[in-house]
């Protein structure tokens, strides 16, 4: 079963507000957490990761912050756009990449 | 620069029929590994390899096979297809020692 559960499994949200994907994981061993944004007929892109020695990364209108600890990481778009709108998978790895079920975002003009 | 290439796009496959899906890496990638997709779920770890050795294998039955040739590129074979293969066959790459994977587009199989 999957080691990574991932919520919401869909999120509508207006132009210009902000969304936020969570996940959690279960093995201590994981130190590489990417976010992934895949397209209609696309494979995955890699839009953001964090390392286990960080607790936040941003890179311009996306934020991912990551709580050892508690073992969850989150997503964070703000100011989101309609080219936002797309399924988003967390993913966690000590080698092999396991991946969440996926998030639909779908943004609204 | 070309990123990850996967061949062929899209196939259609007979229940027991073999199939082999193609990948190239990104140039200086010496690591692939394939994921398979079934539509509305995450990707799912088939295999993993590095320098043509094979690095890591998931929950799938043996009739799932890889390699990995001197050139780095990679092919995934499953023979005795079933209609439960059907789905979206992911390769990615990455340099190896870090992690960072890149995605291909993937080869859609259909099996009927």
């Amino acid at each position: 079963g999957e080691n990574v559960e991932q919520h919401p499994s869909t999120l509508s949200v207006q132009e210009g507000d902000s969304a936020v994907i969570k996940c959690t994981y279960s093995d201590s061993a994981s130190n590489y957490f990417p976010w992934y944004k895949q397209e209609l007929g696309k494979g995955p892109q890699l839009i953001i990761d964090i390392r286990s020695n960080v607790g936040e990364k941003k890179d311009q209108r996306i934020a991912v912050t990551l709580n050892k600890t508690a073992k969850h990481f989150s997503l964070h778009i703000t100011e989101t756009q309609p080219e936002d709108s797309a399924v988003y998978f967390c993913a966690e790895s000590w080698g092999k990449l396991q991946f969440g079920a996926g998030t639909q975002v779908v943004v609204t003009p | 620069d070309a990123g990850v290439t996967q061949s062929p796009t899209h196939l259609i496959k007979t229940r027991g029929q073999h199939v082999t899906l193609r990948c190239s890496p990104i140039s200086g990638h010496k690591s692939v590994s394939w994921y398979q997709q079934v539509l509305g779920q995450g990707p799912q770890f088939i295999f993993q390899y590095y320098e043509k050795e094979e690095r890591g294998r998931g929950n799938f039955p043996d009739r799932f096979s890889a390699r990995q040739f001197p050139n780095y590129s990679s092919e995934l074979n499953v023979n005795a297809l079933l209609l439960g293969d059907s789905a979206l066959y992911l390769c990615a790459s990455s340099l190896g020692g870090l992690p960072g994977y890149t995605f291909g587009s993937g080869t859609r199989l259909t099996v009927v």
